[in-house]
């Protein structure tokens, strides 16, 4: 079974630019989450899908920050303009299980998309 | 890689040795505890959680013990092999969402798995 694909996996843009990433997560997961790390920082959330509704996005960092996930499946994630300070990887994980759940099941982390303002 | 700029914490042990790795973290109100790894060009690799009603959990050669008494959290890993040579994270969860919701990473140890 394929795991959390993400793509591109690496991005290089121009500040001001827009750029979409893309992950694909585990088949038939209702849970889809976004992480980034900014260099020099920790791994930080931003947010959290269950099926294509957010279900919880207090980490997206501003309104440039745009996450969709339409039909429930793949979700996109656009930065819109891109910012110098955007640079990082961004991670795309995604779980079983309906979000409301009290079990916590294992979530599956995609390898991640570099991105690189310039 | 990934870890320029973070200057991660960094500990070397010889094969065969078992590891400990350490994490404090600092909400008193987290009730979930998740030790990921990450190897070069990966995203985080899930190993072994625990919630906050137990103090001990045990997997594969790992063993998680919390303590919450003094909000810490450690990561034993016996008779190293190289392929444990990574990046380890704990990471925290306020509430029960479950899988990844809103999880606060910490800062990450390398572990240097020495021939």
């Amino acid at each position: 079974e394929a795991g959390v694909t993400q793509f591109p996996s690496h991005s290089v843009i121009e500040k001001g630019q827009t750029v979409t990433l893309r992950c694909d997560p585990i088949s038939g997961h209702d849970n889809l989450y976004w992480y980034r790390r900014v260099m020099g920082k920790e791994i930080k959330f931003l947010l959290h899908f269950v099926k294509e509704s957010k279900q919880d996005e207090s980490g997206m960092p501003n309104n440039r920050f745009l996450a969709e996930r339409t039909g429930g499946t793949y979700s996109t994630l656009k930065v819109q303009p891109a910012e110098l300070e955007d640079s990082g990887v961004y991670f795309c994980a995604s779980s079983q299980g309906p979000g409301q759940s009290l079990m916590n099941t294992e979530a599956f982390f995609g390898q991640g998309t570099r991105l690189t303002v310039v | 890689g990934e870890s320029v700029g973070l200057h991660l914490p960094t500990l070397s042990v010889q094969e065969g040795d078992n590891s400990i790795i350490n994490c404090a973290y600092s909400n008193s109100a987290s009730d979930y505890f998740i030790w990921y790894k990450q190897e070069s060009g990966k995203g985080p690799q899930f190993i072994i959680d625990i919630r906050s009603n137990m103090d001990k959990r045990q997997g594969q050669r790992v063993t998680v013990l919390l303590n919450k008494t003094v909000k810490h959290l450690s990561l034993q890993i016996a008779a190293t092999q190289p392929g444990d040579s990574a990046v380890y994270f704990c990471a925290e969860n306020i509430g029960s969402g479950g899988g990844a919701d809103g999880l606060t990473f910490g800062k990450g140890t390398h572990l240097i798995i020495q021939p």
